[in-house]
């Protein structure tokens, strides 16, 4: 049971550049998150999912695409990366037992993206 | 309105003494009010929360206090070791999670 896993842990880029980031999560959760977490800022909610098949934007989604193709991945996508989406990327996933907005979000450890 | 501050930014404690941080929020709708805490490298993780029908939860050296009519919400580390050195977020719920912007504790030996 890895729980939320994440690919890749760190990656540099140019600006201009794409890249899609990996997560997976082996809990069978329904809803899955992506944040970035910048210091002094907190984590802030790019977009968020659902359910399988469905997306919805966060907080902060611009420069930003996801797909949730399968129920256990989550996939973001940056199609032209800035020196501002510089930042650590968390994935997260919870059930759906109850409230959704009382239930534990469970992290994966991250991935550090900088931008040149 | 959907705001939530967390006080202070970065806080060094003594081994063995009382680490509190505390969280202020304007949104009277928020309806769950979690602690994560994050070790460098890692994920945040849930260590503690609270629902505002209650004014204090308590699990083992951690402690919960909410204060409905104040809009605050405050966490307090007894006995406080080296080990809880991490970053702690509070948070607050109404369908989404809206994080404070952290607090990085470090207990000295």
């Amino acid at each position: 049971n890895a729980g939320v896993t994440q690919t890749p842990k760190f990656r540099v880029l140019k600006t201009g550049q794409s890249m899609t980031l990996l997560c997976a999560q082996d809990m069978n959760h329904e809803y899955m998150y992506w944040y970035r977490q910048d210091p002094g800022m907190g984590l802030r909610l790019i977009h968020y999912s659902v359910g399988e098949g469905t997306t919805a934007k966060g907080e902060v989604p611009d420069g930003y695409n996801v797909s949730r193709l399968k129920k256990q991945n989550f996939l973001l996508g940056l199609e032209s990366a800035a020196p501002s989406q510089t930042s650590v990327y968390f994935c997260a996933s919870s059930s759906t037992v109850g409230l959704a907005s009382y239930n534990e979000q469970f992290f994966g450890p991250g991935t550090r993206l900088t931008v040149l | 309105q959907q705001q939530v501050k967390q006080s202070p930014q970065s806080l060094i404690v003594q081994k063995g003494g009382i680490s509190i941080i505390n969280c202020a929020y304007e949104n009277t709708a928020f309806d769950y009010f979690p602690w994560y805490q994050q070790f460098p490298g890692k994920g945040p993780a849930l260590l503690i929360a609270i629902r505002p029908d209650v004014s204090e939860k308590k699990e083992g050296r951690f402690t919960i206090s909410f204060n409905k009519s104040a809009k605050q919400f405050s966490l307090h580390i007894m006995d406080s070791q080296p080990g809880d050195s991490a970053t702690y977020f509070c948070a607050a719920s109404i369908y989404q999670l809206i994080w404070g912007a952290g607090t990085k504790l470090i207990i000295k030996p």
